[in-house]
């Protein structure tokens, strides 16, 4: 079965750090670009970040560019988000998701998501 | 970058009705729209690539059409399952936007 399994949110004080991890099982993770995607409470879906197979190449939106860092372990079929400087406009649901290449890119499968709480 | 919008943000629907959602693209995008479903406390899940393409396990009632900036999701016969918000997102280049969502509730 293919699975995608957040892990590492919790609370975190503003200015914190915080490192997300997805571990992924049932299909060959280190052939596939993986996103995170996040959705802030009452909002919607913002994607955050990319990276592709061998991890040379990391994207991110504006909105997190020069405070998160995108990873991967080919060898740990896992990927990482590392979040420094944290704001309460950071608090929302992260996803790992996987790229889809037979699907024009779109997004599948998606893990359930775990959440980051940024608050004093 | 690219800017999506959708339209409505919100509609009331009854089981068995088509539901049609609106999704414009800043740019051109060719056919790089993809149709997403989200319900509360569950993962996102991939209903149609491509503008088009069915993902597959995906119910024949969903249905998308479009290319270049105008696309549209179509719910033919809507279900109780169906009561969701519904997200385009574009894949045209490596900053992936998502519309702001479609609530479909009864």
């Amino acid at each position: 079965e293919v699975q995608l399994v957040e892990s590492g949110g919790g609370l975190v004080q503003p200015g914190g750090s915080l490192r997300l991890s997805c571990a992924a099982s049932g299909f060959t993770f280190a052939s596939y670009g993986m996103h995170w995607v996040r959705q802030a409470p009452g909002k919607g879906l913002e994607w955050i970040s990319y990276i592709t197979t061998t991890g040379s190449n990391t994207y991110y939106a504006d909105s997190v560019k020069g405070r998160f860092t995108i990873s991967r372990d080919n060898g740990k079929n896992s990927l990482y988000l590392q979040m420094n400087s944290l704001r309460a406009e950071d608090t929302a649901v992260f996803y790992c998701a996987t790229n889809c290449a037979m699907c024009y890119g779109g997004f599948d499968p998606w893990g359930q998501g775990t959440l980051v709480t940024v608050s004093s | 970058d690219i800017q999506m919008t959708q339209s409505p943000s919100s509609l009331s629907a009854s089981i068995g009705d088509r539901v049609t959602i609106t999704c414009r693209a800043s740019q051109s995008i060719s056919t790089y729209l993809n149709w997403y479903q989200l319900k509360s406390g569950k993962a996102p899940k991939l209903l149609i690539y491509a503008a088009s393409s069915l993902q597959s396990g995906v119910p024949s009632r969903f249905s998308g059409s479009g290319s270049g900036t105008d696309f549209t999701l179509t719910i033919n016969s809507l279900q109780p399952e169906d009561f969701a918000t519904y997200y385009c997102q574009h894949s045209y280049t490596t900053q992936f936007t998502f519309g702001p969502g479609t609530k479909v509730d009864v």
